[in-house]
């Protein structure tokens, strides 16, 4: 089916750092949507974005509804232990029916580095 | 704790078999949507009701089947189980069809030996 562009696959972080992922698509979505996934759990949401070019923080993460409303970018700042997970992106093409469905990316996981 | 609970947590069953998962969606939300999360595929949305009628179909198997009940729960129904349909599967919940911010419960994982 059809995903999402999630960039990075991956990635290590050192505790106190700013962490950066993307999210494109060849298609316009209405809504983008973060969450971000624990071991064993269900994904939580963190942000959802409504409008182009809308900015919306969650405490320290700061997500991003691109202008092209093909794209959107999720930022952590001062990373912390606890913000380790899998982070994936979600949009949704229209409202109602199969429109009003979730699209996810594949996730970026994030690790401490060693 | 997202309110969405699903039962059972581990399953483990042999290929040919049918299985039953179960969702109690949030109280008050009406609408449920099954997902299934596999490594190579990532989440994938597979079916959504919506007060007891189905409203949307993803990409589920003719094998695979669901249903919501009166009272909101449902039930994803998977047969003729195949090693690839080892997975973990998610219900989320919402308050109508429309609403983006769905809150998922903590998944079934099946595995198919």
């Amino acid at each position: 089916g059809q995903q999402l562009n999630q960039s990075p696959q991956s990635m290590f972080i050192q505790e106190g750092e700013d962490v950066s992922m993307n999210c494109t698509s060849s298609s316009i979505f209405n809504t983008w949507l973060w969450y971000k996934q624990d071991p064993g759990e269900g994904p939580v949401l963190l942000i959802a974005l409504y409008k182009a070019g809308e900015l919306t923080s969650n405490g320290r993460l700061t997500a991003q509804f691109g202008i092209t409303r093909k794209d959107s970018f999720l930022n952590i700042s001062a990373s912390i232990p606890s913000d380790v997970g899998i982070y994936f992106c979600a949009g949704q093409r229209g409202y109602g029916g199969s429109q009003g469905n979730l699209i996810f990316g594949k996730g970026t996981k994030l690790s401490v580095k060693p | 704790d997202s309110g969405v609970t699903q039962t059972p947590k581990h399953l483990i069953t042999a290929t040919g078999q049918r299985v039953t998962l179960r969702c109690s969606p949030r109280s008050g939300d009406l609408s449920v949507y099954w997902y299934q999360q596999s490594l190579d595929q990532g989440l994938q949305f597979l079916i959504q009701y919506y007060n007891g009628e189905e409203r949307a179909k993803g990409n589920i198997l003719e094998r695979f089947s669901a249903q919501q009940f009166p009272d909101l729960h449902s039930e994803l129904n998977l047969s003729s189980l195949e090693l690839g349909d080892s997975a973990l599967y998610f219900c989320a919940s919402s308050p109508n069809p429309g609403s983006t911010e769905a809150f998922f419960g903590q998944g079934t994982r099946l595995t198919v030996v």
